[in-house]
């Protein structure tokens, strides 16, 4: 079985400073980790996906993850925010076996101006 | 091309009525996912189906609640009879079998007075 950790709630961040979210996981197996981001009244769409290969993925809209094995992290960054980028961001974890996607918390960023 | 659709939108019911969603796949996706979103319990995976077959039911929550897929563009979620604790944004996402990448619908919200 797997879990994922996101471990900010929420995160204030001020237009055009770095930003970086957090998400731990545990699992028995090997894993595929994504991030998806959710806009108001939205479903959520990918941004990133960590299948194999490099460990640093980037995706769309600027943001970039570094998947960490060793710490079992997959943290999402970006290096200058823009209030467009407020919305909510959801870490999650896939045994490489199945296709069951396990979901984190969310991290609610919040772009102030 | 259409994304994940999703019906209705909205849908306030009283407690003991039957409620039906429904979901249409992008075309060409072979698996169906039903969530629900809550703020207390964040995304929670239903049902999935891969080729119209479901393949994991334990997230349904209890017999109330069933889900089918009588063919590979269309899927109902049907909550028979609602309470009050339904209440929730339900979404679908679809897949292709291998991608694992979802896309997701925009949701239904549903208040059960």
């Amino acid at each position: 079985a797997q879990s994922v950790t996101q471990l900010d709630s929420q995160v204030p961040v001020f237009e055009e400073a770095p930003v970086e979210l957090r998400c731990n996981y545990s699992s028995s197996v090997s894993v595929y980790l994504f991030w998806y981001v959710q806009y108001p009244n939205q479903g959520l769409q990918l941004l990133l996906k960590y299948l194999s290969g490099s460990t640093l993925v980037k995706g769309i809209n600027g943001f970039e993850a570094e998947f960490n094995k060793s710490q079992t992290s997959f943290h999402l960054r970006k290096p200058s925010v823009h209030i467009s980028d407020t919305a909510e961001y959801f870490c999650a974890v896939m045994g490489t076996g199945g296709f069951k996607t396990i979901f984190g918390a969310g991290t609610r960023l919040f772009v102030k101006a | 091309d259409a994304g994940v659709i999703q019906s209705p939108r909205h849908e306030v019911t009283e407690m003991g009525q039957e409620v039906t969603l429904r979901c249409k796949p992008i075309s060409g996706h072979n698996s169906l996912f039903w969530y629900r979103q809550t703020m207390m319990r964040g995304l929670e995976l239903l049902i999935y189906f891969n080729n119209n077959v479901p393949i994991d039911d334990s997230g349904m929550p209890e017999d109330r609640f069933s889900a089918k897929m009588p063919n590979a563009s269309f899927s109902t979620l049907k909550i028979q009879p609602s309470e009050p604790r339904d209440s929730a944004v339900y979404f679908c996402a679809s897949s292709l079998l291998n991608s694992y990448e979802q896309y997701f619908g925009p949701g239904t919200r549903l208040t059960v007075t």
